[in-house]
């Protein structure tokens, strides 16, 4: 199946900062989501990236999929408390292929 | 316009025992796929159920099996249950020919197996 490695595991940052995750994947994809997680909840569909270099942005989060659509990160600007949570990427190989998630970054915002 | 509902929330079951778990989509959604998360783990595929019959399978045991009914609900079950399958399980429900379009989870059934 699909594998894809999401780095860090674990990042902790003091409120105001920015935070950056990354999703890595040793084959092209067709497309990526990204979902959030907050403690004690379930995931939450983000975005989607489908073009290569695509970046969307939503306030202050910045979605990015690589050129050769085999990585993706987001980035927060001036992260809040509200931004804790677990981010996961989710890649898709092609059409209705199951996603997969990876392990996820788990984001600590102290402030 | 309803959510994706799963019940039960809680359960709590013995080694060897059999459980049942159930959801329903949201409101149009035709599709449902159901995770098992570990503590501190990202979501892991089991299965994906359209049109009554099981779609798509991850790398799970045949002791994992599921069903889903002609209103799109769907159910799964667990026979024979270790401790290692004590996990957060989670109902996810799509538009099965939006191949693309985005998972709505449910706010899943915590199992533990004691």
């Amino acid at each position: 199946g699909q594998q894809v490695m999401q780095i860090p595991q674990y990042q902790h940052v003091q409120e105001g900062e920015d935070f950056t995750t990354y999703c890595n994947s040793s084959t092209t994809l067709s497309n990526i989501q990204w979902y959030k997680q907050r403690p004690g909840g379930h995931p939450v569909f983000l975005i989607q990236l489908v073009k290569s270099g695509e970046v969307k942005k939503q306030k202050r989060l910045t979605f990015q999929f690589g050129e050769a659509k085999k990585n993706s990160s987001l980035h927060i600007t001036a992260t809040q408390t509200t931004d804790v949570g677990t981010y996961f990427c989710a890649p898709r190989n092609s059409g209705n292929t199951p996603l997969v998630f990876g392990k996820g970054t788990r984001l600590s915002v102290i402030a | 316009d309803a959510g994706v509902t799963q019940s039960p929330t809680h359960l709590i079951k013995t080694r060897g025992q059999q459980v049942t778990l159930r959801c329903s989509p949201k409101s149009g959604h035709d599709t449902v796929s159901w995770y098992q998360q570990a503590l501190g783990q990202g979501p892991q595929f089991i299965f994906q159920y359209y049109e009554e019959e099981e779609r798509q399978r991850g790398n799970f045991p045949d002791r994992f099996s599921g069903h889903q009914f002609p209103n799109y609900s769907s159910e799964l079950n667990v026979n024979a249950l270790l401790l290692g399958d004590s996990a957060l399980y989670l109902c996810a429900s799509s538009l099965y020919r939006a191949s693309n379009s985005p998972l709505h989870f449910g706010n899943g059934t915590r199992l533990t197996v004691t």
